[in-house]
């Protein structure tokens, strides 16, 4: 079956660093990928859907210039967040989508900015 | 809040079954999934229903859909232990990006 590989599990980083979390898709071609942000106890929330080679969209009220997503191929999408701060501690989780392949999620990142 | 919304919590004992609630919106919604998230990991896929369809059954689990109220469960027959997680149901208005409810914390008890 479809397998995405997302690195690192979890990143403990100082306050003003930038981090970036990496998103594969093993075995197919995702031609579309979406990141997500999950608080404690808290829903999945959107915050951007990039396809291949194409500006990542974003959601209302995420700032496209702090999280800086890049789709450069079909099987690899990052997600940068600069100049962290510890309100961006939470669980980040990318979903990939190809022909023929349904929505395939990652193993989610957990970031703690301290 | 969000547009799916599910119960928060659903505490049953091991051996019986549990049902999961879930209330859509969008009834253009071509399919309609119900992941599983364990703590700390990403999320599963269980299964998904089509939406002309009114029940799938795989294996322990059994998805009803009715779309008149917009309204969809999960039945987990014999549940185990093992199934103690979170359960969040989505839907794809638009039939692009998946939109989830709020999640759904199973708790089993031995």
């Amino acid at each position: 079956g479809a397998v995405v590989s997302q690195h690192p599990s979890w990143v403990i980083c100082k306050s003003g660093t930038s981090v970036k979390i990496e998103c594969r898709s093993l075995d197919f071609q995702a031609t579309t990928m979406f990141w997500y942000r999950q608080f404690p106890k808290q829903s999945l929330m959107l915050m951007a859907t990039s396809n291949e080679g194409s500006k990542a969209t974003y959601e209302q009220g995420v700032e496209k210039d702090k999280f800086l997503i890049n789709h450069a191929s079909l099987t690899l999408s990052t997600l940068t967040v600069t100049s962290a701060h510890p309100e961006d501690s939470s669980f980040y989780i990318c979903s990939a989508r190809g022909w023929g392949y349904g929505y395939t999620f990652g193993s989610g990142t957990r970031l703690t900015v301290v | 809040g969000e547009d799916v919304e599910q119960s928060l919590f659903l505490s049953v004992r091991e051996g019986d079954s549990s049902v999961i609630n879930c209330t859509y919106t969008d009834s253009s919604s071509t399919y309609l999934y119900w992941y599983k998230q364990e703590p700390g990991a990403g999320l599963q896929l269980l299964t998904y229903i089509f939406s002309n369809m009114d029940m799938k059954q795989d294996q322990r689990l059994t998805v009803l859909l009715n779309k008149k109220d917009k309204h969809l469960s999960l039945r987990i027959a014999d549940t185990q232990t093992g199934d103690s997680a979170i359960y969040f149901c989505a839907e794809t208005p638009g039939g692009n990006m998946l939109t989830f409810g709020g999640g759904t914390r199973l708790m089993v008890k031995p």
